[in-house]
């Protein structure tokens, strides 16, 4: 399985702000995704980060809210825009493992907005 | 609507007996199961998986069953313990290909070994 690290672990950022979230991964993968757990629910997509090309949203999740980054094969960004309090969640990477077809995910970035 | 449903939300064994968690589906196009293990301040840890053209895998002490009539999976872990004490996620995708790879996951169900 992959090696997957995110930044920062966690943050306390203040309403109306920016937090931007880094994910490197050991190989190169075709594909990432990040996903968000808010309290108490099941993970939920955001989107697929696609390299070389602008990332696709899932139903409810828009770019000016959740820019991504794709520069390479091995990193991705993740940037929250605008804070609010109802942004306060887990923000986690995944990559998928063509050899096993099989979804790794990345330690998580636990953001509480203020 | 909740396509993926882990209707027990926590689930209490003895050390060394049996651990049944279970999922519900009820989306057909869905074609790959998978459980992740998920302990606090980590991301979840991939367990077991199975496709729908079978109907049981197996892997050391995590076998996971599946029924595609009634849509419906269980993951068993044999004998449990107390290092098994975690929040077990069921996750569903439909297809091959590209946006077929996105995963669809239950709420998850906290499982406690006791010693």
């Amino acid at each position: 399985s992959a090696v997957i690290s995110q930044k920062p672990s966690r943050d306390i950022c203040q309403r109306g702000t920016s937090l931007t979230i880094q994910c490197q991964v050991d190989s190169q993968v075709t594909m990432m995704f990040w996903y968000r757990q808010q309290p108490g629910q099941s993970l939920t997509l955001i989107a697929t980060a696609n390299q070389g090309s602008e990332a696709t949203y899932e139903s409810g999740f828009v770019i000016d809210k959740f820019p991504i980054s794709r520069p390479n094969l091995t990193f991705s960004t993740l940037t929250v825009s605008n804070m609010s309090p109802e942004d306060s969640s887990i923000y986690l990477c995944s990559v998928r493992s063509r050899a096993t077809d099989t979804q790794y995910f990345g330690p998580g970035t636990r953001l509480t907005v203020l | 609507d909740q396509q993926v449903k882990q209707n027990s939300p926590s689930l209490s064994v003895q050390e060394g007996r049996i651990s049944i968690l279970n999922c519900d589906y009820t989306n057909s196009m869905f074609d790959y199961f998978l459980w992740y293990k998920k302990y606090p301040a980590e991301g979840p840890t991939f367990l077991i998986s199975i496709s729908s053209i079978k109907d049981k895998n197996e892997d050391g002490r995590f076998t996971v069953f599946l029924n595609k009539s009634a849509k419906h999976l269980s993951l068993h872990i044999v004998p449990s313990q107390p290092g098994d004490s975690a929040v077990y996620f069921c996750a569903a995708s439909g297809g091959s290909g590209g946006s077929n790879y996105k995963l669809t996951f239950g709420k998850g169900t906290l499982l406690t070994v006791n010693p």
